[in-house]
């Protein structure tokens, strides 16, 4: 079954730190994965996917297809970070049904 | 705002009553979702639209709940004889066909049924 996993439901580091929000899935095709972020009063948006390879806000984002793992990673946290991040997967050949974690809650304290 | 929008904000209503939700997308978007939120999970995709084809439905998705698209812009959410484990927050998202899992959510109805 496609699941996707956060084990951590609270992060909480310091200001300058690094962070590291794991992520692992399930899925048995070629899947493609998202890092969704929920700041605080505003709308789930797009972080990052695996495919762009990009840094987004200095995030960036590794598939490791052999430990089924999108870890979302920054060197040094800013408060700003703080928000609500969600994982997600969809099979590369549909329209767009994403596949959520249950979210883990990053809080970053100066 | 030019984003996704969705009325109402917040709706309260007793067991057994049905409930409407509409979602206007961003404009130039043809795929519509709906998706479903409850507390300390992450959203559940219920369906999907493209223009106003139903494409997708999740087993999650039972007979009370009916979806439309009528004209391929706005769309609405049904719940018949609503329960009380309806109640969550009910998320809408669009996207255009250029960038996959690429989507624009809107703010969300938080539905309670008492």
């Amino acid at each position: 079954a496609q699941r996707v996993t956060q084990p951590e439901k609270l992060l909480s580091v310091f200001k300058g730190a690094p962070v590291e929000l794991k992520c692992n899935y399930s899925y048995s095709g070629s899947p493609e994965l998202f890092w969704y972020v929920q700041y605080s009063r505003q709308r789930l948006q797009l972080l990052l996917r695996h495919i762009s390879r990009e840094s987004i806000k200095g995030f960036t984002a590794d598939l490791n297809k052999g430990e089924t793992s999108f870890h979302l990673k920054k060197p040094f946290a800013q408060e700003e970070d703080s928000a609500m991040y969600y994982c997600a997967l969809s099979d590369s050949g549909s329209q767009g049904n994403l596949i959520f974690g249950k979210g883990t809650k990053l809080s970053v304290k100066p | 705002d030019t984003g996704v929008s969705q009325d109402p904000r917040h709706k309260i209503t007793k067991r057994g009553q049905n409930v409407t939700f509409r979602c206007d997308p961003i404009s130039e978007h043809n795929r519509l979702y709906w998706y479903r939120q409850t507390l300390g999970q992450g959203p559940e995709f219920l369906t999907y639209f493209q223009n106003e084809a139903q494409l997708e439905k999740s087993r999650l998705l039972s007979d009370r709940f009916s979806a439309e698209r009528p004209k391929g812009s706005f769309s609405t959410l049904e719940i018949q004889r609503t329960e009380q484990g309806d109640s969550a927050m009910y998320l809408c998202a669009s996207s255009g066909t250029g960038v996959s899992g690429k989507l624009f959510f809107g703010s969300g109805t938080q539905l309670s049924v008492l």
